[in-house]
């Protein structure tokens, strides 16, 4: 399809395991985004890449989170040494450009559960 | 204090209803406003962008007040579809296009 991509959909990981999500952005769009979202909250701002620019890191909770956008299209966030905290679902965006008001398109998620 | 804050709800309400959303916002450099609509266990989608001057798309009607910093969405004729969790966005200052979510205002629609 021609939307954002996400994968796994779904992930049940042991406390202390590592996990890798992938979000394969929509073609041409140069800005990626990434946010969290736990059970009932809201959309939490975790980083965000702009074609070769330095990322917008402020928004990972912990040096356990990193995510690298590979050839300015595909990302990878990584959860390391992973707690039940860090349960919720992922979401990764993408947009044409980053000026204020291009649309940003959302895949549909990876659902981390941490056990 | 939030960046985004909206009423939680939920606000249940009859199909032919008008129901109002508010939301407060606390960086007067925010530039660009937006409503999202969220259905359960779904990603967020854009329901419609928010202006100074008002906008309206068929029954929904967004408003936006910069000096209150105070966004609207208004429903009217609720149909049983607009069901959902309504989320009031902003742009981060910084000038580029990082979105800031409040939690979401739901919306339940009955018969």
């Amino acid at each position: 399809g021609a939307g954002v991509s996400q994968s796994p959909s779904n992930k049940v990981t042991e406390k202390g395991k590592d996990v890798e999500l992938r979000c394969d952005p929509i073609s041409g769009h140069t800005a990626l985004y990434w946010y969290r979202q736990s059970l009932g909250q809201g959309l939490e701002f975790l980083i965000y890449f702009q074609g070769n620019s330095a990322p917008d890191k402020s928004g990972l909770p912990s040096d356990r989170f990193s995510a690298e956008r590979t050839g300015g299209s595909v990302s990878t966030l990584t959860i390391q040494r992973t707690q039940q905290e860090d349960s919720a679902v992922y979401l990764c965006a993408s947009s044409f450009g980053a000026q204020p008001g291009n649309t940003i398109y959302f895949g549909e998620g990876s659902w981390l559960t941490v056990v | 204090r939030k960046e985004v804050e909206q009423d939680p709800g939920p606000f249940n309400v009859p199909e032919g209803a008008t129901v109002a959303f508010n939301c407060t916002y606390s960086n007067s450099a925010s530039q660009s406003f937006f409503w999202y609509r969220q259905d359960c266990r779904k990603e967020p989608k854009l329901l419609m962008s928010v202006y100074s001057s008002g906008n309206e798309d068929g029954r929904f009607t967004a408003q936006l007040n910069r000096a209150s910093q105070y966004i609207s969405l208004l429903i009217r004729d609720s149909k049983l579809s607009d069901s959902a969790t309504y989320l009031c966005v902003v742009t981060a200052s910084g000038g580029y296009n990082k979105l800031i979510f409040g939690a979401g205002t739901r919306l339940a629609v009955h018969p």
